[in-house]
């Protein structure tokens, strides 16, 4: 079964840096996601990668997608404290009608 | 924008007693799904529907759990006997063509 694997699982980092948060799945997956959550509220869909080399970016947030490593990374340019939230990266495989997501990484952004 | 609904926001039980999470998906979609979230941990899936049926579940749906469609415009989720570490929150989500998903606001439960 698939399994995804974030690191780091926890970031307090201060504004104006940049940083990447990874995830790294176990086995193909079709497509891959990353989803936001503030602290007691739902999950917001970041985006949604389909194919190796894809990229999407909005505002400060940009996601990259290598299939062949199985890997997918969150990077954050400039962080601002409106950031601070728990990341989530899933990943679902067209086998299962489920998505499989990893443990989050709660991202702290100190003013 | 269309959204998925669930309600209650909370619900408080007592451990043993039957619990009923409510969820009105997005209108035109056909796929439904529950996952859960313990209280400071990863999103869990639970199960998923469609055509009027479970798809796939994993290995917490267990027999306690059960999910129906019963209008056309509902989607539940009852746990017959909760115990307390069924607290979590849990949340619902719809799609129009497989697990790309929209999420609901999540239902707190609380099992004492």
């Amino acid at each position: 079964e698939l399994k995804v694997e974030q690191n780091p699982l926890f970031l307090s980092m201060q504004e104006g840096k940049n940083y990447t948060i990874y995830c790294n799945y176990s086995t193909t997956s079709d497509r891959l996601y990353w989803y936001r959550q503030d602290p007691g509220k739902s999950l917001e869909s970041l985006f949604v990668l389909l194919s190796n080399g894809a990229v999407k970016q909005e505002g400060r947030l940009m996601a990259s997608l290598d299939t062949k490593a199985r890997l997918s990374t969150l990077h954050i340019t400039a962080a601002v404290h409106d950031l601070s939230a728990t990341y989530f990266c899933a990943g679902e495989t067209h086998r299962d009608d489920k998505i499989i997501f990893g443990k989050g990484t709660r991202l702290h952004i100190l003013p | 924008e269309p959204e998925v609904t669930q309600t209650p926001s909370h619900q408080v039980t007592q451990m043993g007693q039957e619990v009923i999470l409510r969820c009105v998906p997005i209108s035109n979609h056909l796929y439904f799904y529950w996952y859960r979230q313990i209280l400071g941990q990863k999103v869990e899936f639970l199960v998923s529907f469609y055509n009027n049926e479970i798809s796939e579940k994993s290995e917490i749906f267990d027999d306690q759990f059960s999910v129906e469609r019963p209008d056309g415009s509902n989607f539940t989720l009852k746990i017959r006997s909760t115990k307390l570490e069924d607290s979590a929150m849990y949340f619902c989500a719809s799609s129009s063509q497989g697990p790309e998903a929209f999420f609901g606001q999540g239902t707190r439960l609380t099992v004492v």
